[in-house]
């Protein structure tokens, strides 16, 4: 399996427009979590699926992120209209609970950066 | 409620002398303790977990529920390990992982 598969990598914009990070999880994952990482507030968890459902969505920042898993295969978290504050390396990560494993693997992050 | 504390921001040794990293957590029920870690610029990598109860790298981490602490240990620090460490915690029956703030150690030659 390759890994947890984030893109784009890098991504800059301007303030105001739409942008959307995808996110393909480990085949046979049940959990999918999205997390976003700054110097200032560290590792945020913004929300996470499983089996496809959105069981706690409490860190999303506000109503301008949006996140959805239309598939066990396929994720994306979309901000609009970004803000210079939502400037971050947004982390994608999957799990399974079976087996005992439970174990999160991370996704290499997309860099976000708003101007 | 769960939470993870991570008292140290910043920790700097020197090459050879032994590293600790500490470690509490808030949780009311039985949870699952990881420490993962960032290299520069990479990923978030699993470091190792309390049921596996095994060396990585030369770390090793003890469970205490007593004192609720999962303090990562190494004897002899080394300069590759030099990274971000984030403590985590999660619960058997489902719930979400749940990280600390992070201690970024350096180890200085």
């Amino acid at each position: 399996d390759a890994g947890v598969i984030q893109s784009p990598r890098h991504e800059v914009t301007e303030m105001g427009q739409e942008v959307t990070l995808r996110c393909k999880p480990i085949s046979g994952h049940d959990y999918l979590f999205w997390y976003r990482q700054t110097m200032m507030r560290g590792l945020e968890l913004l929300i996470y699926f499983n089996n496809n459902v959105p069981i706690d969505d409490s860190g999303m920042p506000e109503d301008r992120f949006s996140a959805k898993m239309p598939n066990a295969s396929f994720s994306t978290l979309k901000i609009q209209p970004s803000e210079p504050r939502d400037s971050a390396v947004y982390f994608c990560a999957s799990s399974s609970r079976g087996d005992g494993a439970n174990v999160l693997t991370f996704g290499a992050g997309s860099r976000l950066t708003v101007l | 409620a769960q939470r993870v504390t991570q008292p140290e921001k910043l920790l700097s040794v020197f090459k050879g002398a032994p590293v600790e990293l500490k470690c509490n957590y808030s949780y009311s029920g039985s949870p699952e303790l990881f420490w993962y870690v960032q290299y520069s610029r990479q990923r978030l990598q699993l470091l190792l977990r309390h049921i596996s109860r095994e060396s990585i790298k030369g770390f090793t981490a003890d469970l205490n529920k007593g004192e609720t602490s999962f303090h990562l240990k190494k004897p002899f620090a080394q300069e590759e390990d030099s990274a971000m460490y984030y403590c985590a915690l999660s619960g058997f029956s489902g719930q979400n992982f749940v990280f600390g703030p992070g201690t970024r150690l350096s180890v200085l030659p």
